[in-house]
């Protein structure tokens, strides 16, 4: 079945590390994304890419990093400069005429 | 301004009830429009897109007023399954998809 795969589910991180969240679509889709939502919030924009090789910085990037070196793969690195980085982390992607959105189950990154 | 705003809510109706919910979007240029709906601790899905002409689907209907730059979502008979929170999706034109923070639905026996 086609569709988008994150993992881990749950993650824990020491003050300090860097942690990886990984990011794995086989939909074919060009543009995928990372968005952050904290408890009872709506989901903030992290990072985005509409292609191989590129991405763009959302509206809360500090912190973070990206890449895109393959299409189905898009890794977001959580960095110690990221204050405040427990919460739950959402993929997507969209498809080519951007009518929909697929999203992966989500990571919960805890800062312990 | 924000590219996207909704009421958070939480909206608090009986079973039974009809219900409504508006998102504002910024951008005039802004493409295609959607509801996905969001359940506790899960990721959002596809509730429904929003055509110009406004859509049905069962006890759901969307709706979209480019004029004013809105899109709303009517819920009616509402169940107990409904609660959960929906959240307007805007294509702003810019390749990109820009989510609104969400409406909280709670709907009570």
């Amino acid at each position: 079945d086609g569709g988008i795969t994150q993992s881990p589910k749950y993650l824990f991180r020491k003050e300090g590390q860097n942690v990886t969240l990984s990011c794995e679509q086989n939909l074919n889709h060009d543009a995928m994304y990372w968005y952050r939502q904290d408890p009872g919030q709506g989901l903030r924009l992290i990072y985005y890419s509409q292609i191989v090789n590129d991405f763009q910085k959302g509206d809360i990037a500090e912190g973070y990093s990206v890449s895109r070196e393959k299409k189905e793969s898009f890794p977001l690195t959580v960095t110690s400069a990221q204050k405040n980085p427990t919460a739950f982390y959402l993929c997507a992607s969209t498809n080519q005429d951007y009518t929909e959105a697929f999203f992966g189950q989500g990571t919960r990154l805890t800062v312990v | 301004r924000k590219e996207v705003e909704q009421d958070p809510g939480p909206f608090n109706v009986p079973e039974g009830a009809t219900v409504a919910f508006n998102c504002t979007y910024s951008n005039s240029a802004s493409q295609s429009f959607f509801w996905y709906r969001q359940d506790c601790r899960k990721e959002p899905k596809l509730l429904m897109s929003v055509y110009s002409s406004g859509n049905e689907d069962g006890r759901f209907t969307a709706q979209l007023n480019r004029a004013s730059q809105y899109i709303s979502l009517l819920i009616r008979d509402s169940k107990l399954s409904d609660s959960a929170t929906y959240l307007c999706v805007v294509n702003t034109g810019f390749q990109k998809l820009v989510f609104g923070t969400g409406t909280r639905l709670l709907v009570s026996p």
